[in-house]
């Protein structure tokens, strides 16, 4: 069964530009959570979506956005891209919604911000 | 505000010994709580749960103790291998809502 894929693996963007990353979570999973991983911060919590509905959302501002598509496949979006925007960015798959449920994270895009 | 806390970000072990890794939480509403293991360029992966109703949950080397009086909650990796080298986290979730991370102890297991 192949794991969560996340594309791309790296990214090199600009201040103010807009970046979009794909997570295809695992197969029959119909949850999928984004994380924000930089140091020092741990992971911090985006959103989670849950049969293409946002069940929850983290403290960030509205330029982060994401989506689900039918298929439980998962886009995120940052607007107007700043240089504390680099972090590394996990998906996470799991089977139903809920904190209590375990979750498989992808390899994560690495996004940096220039 | 930092919810879930780990306050020792290095943490190194001689191979063979124990290893503990420490959590401290500060909302009481929390009723689960997760360790979860990350490799260099992998995500992090699940290693072990408990849920609030006990104070000890074991799976082979690794056992979870949470002292909910203290707001507590430490992993012991008994022993501990090269393998285990890795950056921990510490989770926790109030009724299903979404899962708080700590900011992560990295493992350093020597030989």
């Amino acid at each position: 069964k192949a794991g969560v894929t996340q594309t791309p693996r790296y990214l090199i963007k600009t201040r103010g530009q807009q970046v979009t990353l794909s997570c295809s979570p695992i197969s029959g999973h119909r949850s999928v959570s984004w994380y924000q991983q930089t140091p020092g911060q741990g992971l911090q919590f985006l959103f989670e979506y849950f049969s293409e509905t946002q069940r929850n959302k983290g403290n960030f501002p509205g330029r982060f956005s994401g989506r689900q598509f039918s298929n439980s496949r998962s886009e995120m979006n940052v607007s107007t891209l700043e240089l504390g925007d680099s972090a590394l960015y996990l998906c996470a798959s799991s089977l139903a919604s809920g904190a209590n449920e375990k979750l498989f994270f992808g390899s994560g895009t690495q996004l940096s911000v220039l | 505000d930092q919810q879930v806390k780990q306050n020792s970000p290095s943490l190194s072990v001689q191979e063979g010994r124990i290893s503990i890794l420490n959590c401290d939480y500060t909302n009481s509403m929390f009723d689960y709580f997760l360790w979860y293991k990350k490799y260099p360029a992998e995500g992090p992966t699940f290693l072990i749960s408990i849920s609030s109703i006990k104070d000890k949950n074991e799976d082979g080397r690794f056992t979870v103790f949470l002292n909910k009086s203290a707001k507590h909650l430490s992993l012991h990796i008994v022993p501990s291998q090269p393998g285990d080298s890795a950056v921990y986290f510490c989770a926790a979730s109030a009724r299903g809502d979404k899962l708080i991370f700590g900011t992560g102890t990295r493992l350093q297991v020597f030989p």
